[in-house]
């Protein structure tokens, strides 16, 4: 089974801090992504990679950076966490036209 | 794909009954369509895709969606379902040469006893 792992489910960070979402995946996949859930929202894309050191933005790059220094890792950065930042965080691998995705990380930022 | 449109945000229907989750999408060229479904405190899980051929799909735990070019929809359906059907539905959609899905809003499905 393909798995993506999530380090963290929920997180409760303060306003300001520099806040790290770290995504593992199992499967050699090329693509990676990062979206945020938001009720009535959807998913909405933050930033994917499509390779090593390879990133694009996605719909809602504003105040996050990503980081993908290994093939299985993904990493979604808050440089300075806000409250509108709350939400849950979702990534996901891809390959063969499927998407695998994480339990997801619930962060509240206070 | 430039954006997916799904109609209802909430359906409850009850438990045997057929129900059906309306998808709409916007793009200007060729997509590949999907539904995945999210239960309760779990990531998004692939429920069928449409690529090409056939209209209909069939995916898992009986569901099936039918893709109408004309429409531009993909219509989520199940003859029968059960409690355990209860969860968030996401259709999603991405463009043939570019590997960016677009979800659209979601339907929280609740069956009813």
């Amino acid at each position: 089974d393909v798995k993506v792992t999530q380090s963290s489910r929920y997180l409760v960070k303060r306003t300001g801090e520099k806040v790290f979402l770290e995504c593992v995946q199992d499967m050699d996949h090329e693509n990676m992504f990062w979206y945020r859930q938001d009720p009535g929202l959807g998913l909405r894309l933050i930033y994917f990679s499509y390779d090593v050191k390879m990133k694009e933005k996605g719909d809602i790059p504003e105040g996050y950076s990503v980081s993908r220094e290994k093939k299985e890792r993904f990493s979604l950065i808050l440089e300075s966490a806000s409250t509108n930042q709350t939400s849950m965080y979702l990534c996901a691998s891809s390959s063969n036209l499927q998407a695998f995705f994480g339990q997801g990380t619930r962060l509240t930022v206070v | 794909a430039q954006s997916v449109t799904q109609l209802d945000s909430q359906v409850p229907v009850f438990e045997e009954a057929p129900v059906e989750l309306r998808c709409n999408y916007s793009s200007s060229v060729s997509v590949y369509l999907f539904w995945y479904v999210q239960y309760p405190n779990q990531g998004l899980q692939l429920l069928l895709k449409y690529l090409s051929g056939s209209t209909l799909v069939k995916g898992i735990n009986g569901f099936e969606a039918e893709f109408n070019k004309s429409q531009t929809s993909f219509h989520l359906r199940k003859p029968s379902v059960h409690i355990s059907d209860t969860a968030e539905y996401f259709c999603a959609a991405r463009e043939t040469s570019y590997d960016k899905v677009i979800f659209g809003p979601g339907t929280s499905l609740s069956v009813i006893p």
